[in-house]
């Protein structure tokens, strides 16, 4: 059973697009991290957010999470082909390990 | 830096046999971790260390794998013997530094894809 479950599993949408990527969990953490990974190589860190209800976002990628910090969302505006990749959410706990949902796999057409 | 550097990138072994798997972690990071992903049950954290000392081992699965960090440039994961089961693309990252209350930056490796036949 995964503590964090992500929804959509998968998602394809046509270039120009939004789409938005959850991650819920019934657990408190003390931080919650997005990665993206792409096919043959480890995923790779997008962001870390810690405060409960804190905003980040980092060009058309905007992260949100929930004030009771057990979830979050991802949102893309105007997806591009380069944003095609596997997204996994990962939440810290105070042990220090993560956490990872099962993965999010998004497709953007050209 | 050349990052995380994992060896082989693709293993083919018949069941029963042994299987190493090699990482080197990026220079100065004291934390390494192992994990296994799998379309079933996704990424999975098997073991990690704190300065070459095995921190917490509870995701490893069975007695079969095992772990070392001889120094603190060079970890192992084995599994002897290997079976079906046990085809997966394990990974290998490493971090600086462990924030209380925080998470730092894992950087992963490429990957071992292995496949027991």
């Amino acid at each position: 059973t995964q503590l964090l479950e992500q929804s959509p599993q998968f998602l394809s949408i046509q270039e120009g697009e939004n789409l938005t990527v959850y991650c819920n969990s019934s657990s408190v953490f003390s931080s919650l991290q997005w990665y993206r990974q792409e096919p043959g190589e480890g995923p790779v860190l997008l962001v870390t957010v810690v405060t409960g209800g804190e905003v980040k976002k980092l060009k058309r990628l905007t992260f949100q999470f929930g004030d009771a910090r057990k979830d979050s969302s991802l949102h893309i505006t105007a997806a591009q082909p380069g944003d095609t990749g596997l997204y996994l959410c990962a939440g810290a706990s105070n042990d220090y390990k993560l956490s990872f949902g099962a993965g999010t796999t998004v497709t953007v057409r050209a | 830096d050349a990052g995380v550097i994992q060896s082989p990138r693709h293993e083919v072994t018949e069941m029963g046999q042994e299987v190493t798997l090699r990482c080197k972690p990026i220079s100065g990071h004291d934390y390494l971790f192992w994990y296994r992903q799998t379309m079933m049950r996704g990424l999975e954290l098997l073991i990690y260390f704190n300065n070459n000392v095995p921190i917490d081992d509870s995701g490893m699965p069975e007695d079969r794998f095992s772990a070392k960090m001889p120094n603190a440039s060079f970890s192992t994961l084995k599994i002897q013997p290997s079976e079906p089961r046990d085809s997966a693309v394990y990974f290998c990252a490493s971090s600086s530094l462990m924030g209380l209350g925080n998470t730092d930056t894992q950087y992963f490796g490429p990957g071992t894809r292995l496949t027991v036949l």
